[in-house]
C-alpha cells in the first residue's frame, strides 16, 4: 500500500516555466514532508521540506505548497531550468517516538526541462 | 567528510549466489538505511538502524539481512541473490533526532549499487 501517492509520473517542461509536482498522503499523523532530487547515476539529495503547521515554504526558485485539510502537498518550480531535469519524489514521515526518521517515498517524477 | 560511501558501484550475481553490500558513514549519525530503488517505484526501505546493535524492518526486508556493530557502518547480506532483488541499492544516514530543525531529519544518501541478478 502505497502511503505517499505522487503524479504525473513525467512531467515536460520548457525552459523558463513552471513544473508542478502533486502529492497526496492519507496518514494524518505524518508531521514532516520533504522533497528530494536526484540526478541520473546519483542518490536523492534533501531539496525543501515543510511541516504540517505552515501552508507554504519557497527557497528560491522551489516552493512546497501544503493543504492539510485535503492531506496535499505539491512542488512548485518557478522558471524552470534544463539543470532542474532530474527525478523528484516526495515524501512523508511521522516525525516521534519508534518511527522518527522513516521516510515514506512517493513513486517519483521524472522532470524534463526543454532548453 | 566523504558522506556517505558505498561498494561496490556495480555487481553482477548468478542465482543462489550470496554478497554484502557494503556501506560506511563519517559523520557520526545515529541513524541508517538500506533501500531498493526499481524503475517506477520509488524507494522502498528493506532495514534500518537507530544505533549500533539496533536494527528493525522496513518496508521488504525478505532475502536480506543486516548488521550494525559500529556506529559508521551498516552492511547489507543478501544470502540467497534471487532475480527479483536485481535493484539499484541506496544507503542513507541521518543525525535521528526529534525536533523542527530539517538537519535533524535530513538523510544523506550514497552513489548506489547496482546489482544484477542472473
Amino acid at each position: 500500500q502505497q502511503q505517499v501517492k505522487q503524479s504525473p509520473q513525467s512531467l515536460i517542461v520548457q525552459k523558463g516555466g513552471i513544473s508542478i509536482i502533486n502529492c497526496a498522503y492519507e496518514n494524518t499523523a505524518f508531521d514532516y514532508f520533504p522533497w528530494y532530487q536526484q540526478f541520473p547515476g546519483k542518490g536523492p539529495a534533501l531539496l525543501i521540506a515543510i511541516r504540517p503547521d505552515v501552508s507554504e515554504k519557497k527557497e528560491g526558485r522551489f516552493t512546497i505548497s501544503f493543504n492539510k485539510s485535503a492531506k496535499q502537498f505539491s512542488l512548485h518550480i518557478m522558471d524552470s531550468q534544463p539543470g532542474d531535469s532530474a527525478t523528484y519524489f516526495c515524501a512523508a514521515s511521522i516525525d516521534r517516538g519508534s518511527t522518527l526518521g522513516r521516510l515514506y517515498f512517493g513513486r517519483g517524477t521524472q522532470l524534463t526541462v526543454w532548453p | 567528510n566523504a558522506g556517505v560511501t558505498q561498494t561496490p558501484k556495480f555487481r553482477i550475481l548468478k542465482i543462489g549466489q550470496s554478497m554484502t553490500l557494503q556501506c560506511t558513514q563519517d559523520m557520526n549519525h545515529n541513524y541508517m538505511y538500506w533501500y531498493r530503488q526499481d524503475p517506477g517505484m520509488g524507494l522502498k526501505l528493506i532495514y534500518y538502524s537507530v544505533g549500533a546493535g539496533i536494527t528493525d524492518k522496513g518496508e521488504v526486508p525478505n532475502g536480506y539481512n543486516v548488521s550494525r556493530s559500529t556506529t559508521e557502518d551498516f552492511p547489507l547480506r543478501l544470502e540467497l541473490a534471487a532475480p527479483s532483488q536485481t535493484s539499484v541499492y541506496f544507503c542513507a544516514s541521518s543525525l535521528g533526532l526529534a525536533g523542527r530543525l530539517s538537519s535533524y531529519n535530513e538523510q544523506f544518501f550514497g552513489p548506489g549499487t547496482r546489482l544484477t541478478v542472473l
